[in-house]
């Protein structure tokens, strides 16, 4: 069973920086293309960031590109988020999810505020 | 890209059927057979109820079908049931990319 587990979230003022984890159990992570989904209070889903297996391939959603960073460490099973100038409406429940039909971690709330 | 456009809300009787669509374009829907659908209730993750257009996983109901003609996808629930109730997004892969529905609320009467 594929099991992913964020941490890192929080309360952080606007222009602040915060790095999310995602720990992947239950599947052969190196694999595995993973991705990074966020959803702002009362909003829909919005895709923010792709990396592949390798990392060889990353690809951003316009909306964070050149603030967010994404990487993976195979040998952790774990990928990251980097966010750094972040701003008020950066405010979301963050998901971790496996590509293919996505599968989904439980979430993590960033707070973005002052 | 822009998101897929799907409607607000669809209603329905207990054992009606109802449809929601999901308008993408010729780079994302029209293009790729790997539409997928997530049920979420307040406070969960989504949840995969259709994958590569309507295939369905184990555990999901024969009740829920999807399909795709052109650039739009649809999810169809029949029988409708209480527990059906929550939003709905449609998602396309596209390149490497997702790009999600706008979201549709499924209320049962």
């Amino acid at each position: 069973e594929v099991q992913l587990v964020e941490s890192g979230g929080g309360l952080v003022q606007p222009g602040g920086s915060l790095k999310l984890s995602c720990v992947a159990s239950g599947f052969t992570f190196s694999n595995n293309a993973m991705n990074w989904v966020r959803q702002a209070p009362g909003k829909g889903l919005e895709w923010l960031s792709y990396i592949s297996g390798s990392s060889g391939t990353i690809y951003y959603a316009d909306s964070v590109k050149g603030r967010f960073t994404i990487s993976r460490d195979n040998a952790k099973n774990s990928v990251y988020l980097q966010m750094n100038s972040l701003r008020v409406d950066d405010t979301a429940v963050y998901y971790c999810a496996k590509s293919g039909p996505l599968d989904w971690g439980q979430g993590i709330l960033v707070t973005v505020s002052s | 890209q822009s998101a897929l456009t799907q409607p607000r809300s669809v209603s329905g009787s207990p054992g009606q059927s109802v449809t929601i669509s999901c308008t993408g374009t010729s780079s994302d829907v029209g293009t790729y057979n790997y539409v997928s659908w997530y049920q979420q209730h307040p406070g969960s993750a989504p949840k995969l109820m259709i994958y590569d257009v309507n295939k369905r996983p184990s555990g999901v109901p024969d009740r829920l079908s999807g399909s795709k003609s052109g650039n739009t996808a649809s999810l169809t629930i029949s029988g409708l049931q209480a527990d059906d109730e929550g939003d709905y997004y449609c998602c396309s892969y596209a390149d490497s990319r997702y790009v999600f529905g706008t979201g549709t609320k499924v209320t049962v009467l």
